[in-house]
């Protein structure tokens, strides 16, 4: 089984550009999550999607940062324009949610890491 | 709000030995799990271990075993006969309404 596929690995960019990352779960998972890792930190939700639903998406910054999940499967993240601050390990992983059941196991893609100059 | 607490930020020990490392959690939530994370130097994140708050035994998984303490609101994991291939960071990660991680804890395993 095909585990989360995250691209590009590595990005590097200017302030004030663009740049999107994307990510294809695990087949069959409906829930899918991204995640901003600083260094030396633990990962920070940005936004969580069930199907095509973004149902958490609070620590989302919106005044930049964007996201989709068209037809339910591979989602991208956005940020425009980018800023020093935004460099970090940005994680997706997906999880088979059930609706009702509290909680549930996310397998975690290799990352994008990104860094803003 | 849920929010898990890491209290050690790194940890030493001899190969071959067994360590535990501290996670307390704090939740409103009746249902909910806890996870623990392993991320090595190369950075992927690999699911350990799972125990839901409703399971009446500790999980185990291999080398791995979690001592959940509910009413304490704990949930370490043991790391048994500890191997170099060991050494990495730590999560341990609450999931319920929301999913939140802790800081970590960075292991380090000395030959």
């Amino acid at each position: 089984e095909a585990g989360v596929v995250q691209s590009p690995r590595y990005k590097i960019i200017e302030k004030k550009q663009p740049v999107a990352f994307w990510c294809n779960p695990i087949s069959g998972h409906n829930t899918l999550y991204w995640y901003r890792q600083n260094l030396g930190q633990g990962p920070e939700l940005l936004i969580r999607y069930e199907n095509e639903e973004a149902v958490d998406d609070s620590q989302l910054p919106k005044d930049r940062f964007s996201a989709e999940r068209l037809k339910g499967v591979d989602s991208t993240l956005k940020i425009q324009p980018a800023e020093l601050g935004d460099s970090a390990v940005y994680l997706c992983a997906s999880s088979h949610r059930l609706a009702g059941v509290g909680t549930d196991t996310q397998y975690f893609g290799p990352g994008t890491r990104l860094t803003v100059l | 709000a849920q929010k898990i607490t890491q209290t050690q930020p790194g940890m030493f020990v001899q190969e071959k030995e067994a360590v535990t490392l501290d996670c307390t959690y704090d939740t409103s939530d009746q249902s909910y799990g806890l996870f623990w994370y392993k991320q090595p130097s190369s950075g992927e994140m690999i699911f350990l271990i799972y125990q839901g708050s409703y399971d009446e035994q500790n999980a185990t998984e291999g080398r791995y075993s979690l001592n959940f303490q509910k009413a304490r609101k704990s949930a370490n994991l043991v790391i048994s006969a500890s191997q170099l291939g060991d050494s990495a960071m730590y999560f341990c990660a609450m999931g319920g309404q929301n999913f939140v991680f802790g800081p970590g804890t960075r292991l380090s395993v000395l030959p």
